[in-house]
């Protein structure tokens, strides 16, 4: 059965501060990995990743994908009160639609 | 980044009723849409998968007969719940699928059956 874990499920830290979310996956067939924020609604789309070692980045987030370990990170650095969301990991298998991950509760303090 | 519209955002009906949910990829084609359910402080759980031109992919323990799928263009997915209970309370989302890689998702409905 397919599989995606993400951790820690939760967490809260301090403006400025950095961190790192980790996923990790057990699929047959996989074809790509995506990042998701989601806050109130609905999910918004982060990061596309399929290829290993390529870092992706947008402003103070970053992921980057190991196919051989089978995980993402991703990271954000100098967090804001505005990062707090359940950041959401899914793993897209061909044939089939995306396996999402549990999701990390990120809370950010001022 | 591509836009999905999904409409209403919120909806309260009475028990017995019908209610349906609109999902529309505004600025490109999408010949799958998924249809998404989630409960609170829950990740989402998959219902369907929607193909345009063809009947859904339910996935188990998902009543297909209650949970009604229409998806007759390339930018349009139906939901219908039908004799909606209770139960059926929850938050529906649909992603469509762009390039046969990226999803993007709807803005989500919160659906209230009184």
């Amino acid at each position: 059965e397919d599989k995606v874990v993400q951790s820690p499920l939760s967490l809260v830290v301090h403006e400025g501060d950095t961190v790192t979310l980790n996923c990790s996956y057990e699929v047959t067939n996989f074809r790509s990995l995506l990042w998701y924020k989601q806050e109130k609604k609905a999910p918004t789309f982060l990061f596309m990743l399929t290829s290993s070692g390529i870092e992706k980045k947008s402003g103070r987030l970053s992921s980057i994908l190991d196919k051989k370990e089978l995980f993402s990170i991703l990271n954000i650095t100098a967090t804001q009160t505005g990062d707090s969301a359940v950041y959401l990991c899914a793993v897209r298998v061909y044939g089939q639609n995306f396996v999402f991950g549990p999701g990390t509760r990120l809370s950010v303090l001022p | 980044g591509a836009v999905v519209s999904q409409h209403p955002s919120r909806v309260i009906c009475k028990s017995g009723t019908s209610v349906k949910i609109e999902c529309r990829s505004l600025d490109f084609q999408a010949t799958t849409m998924f249809w998404y359910r989630q409960f609170p402080k829950q990740s989402l759980m998959l219902m369907a998968t929607s193909n345009e031109g063809s009947k859904a992919t339910y996935e188990q323990g998902v009543e297909k007969d209650k949970f009604l799928i229409n998806h007759a263009s390339l930018t349009l997915s139906t939901l219908t719940v039908t004799s909606a209970h209770p139960e059926d309370s929850s938050f529906y989302i649909c992603s469509a699928l762009l390039g046969n890689t990226e999803a993007f998702f709807g803005q989500g409905t919160r659906l209230t059956v009184v």
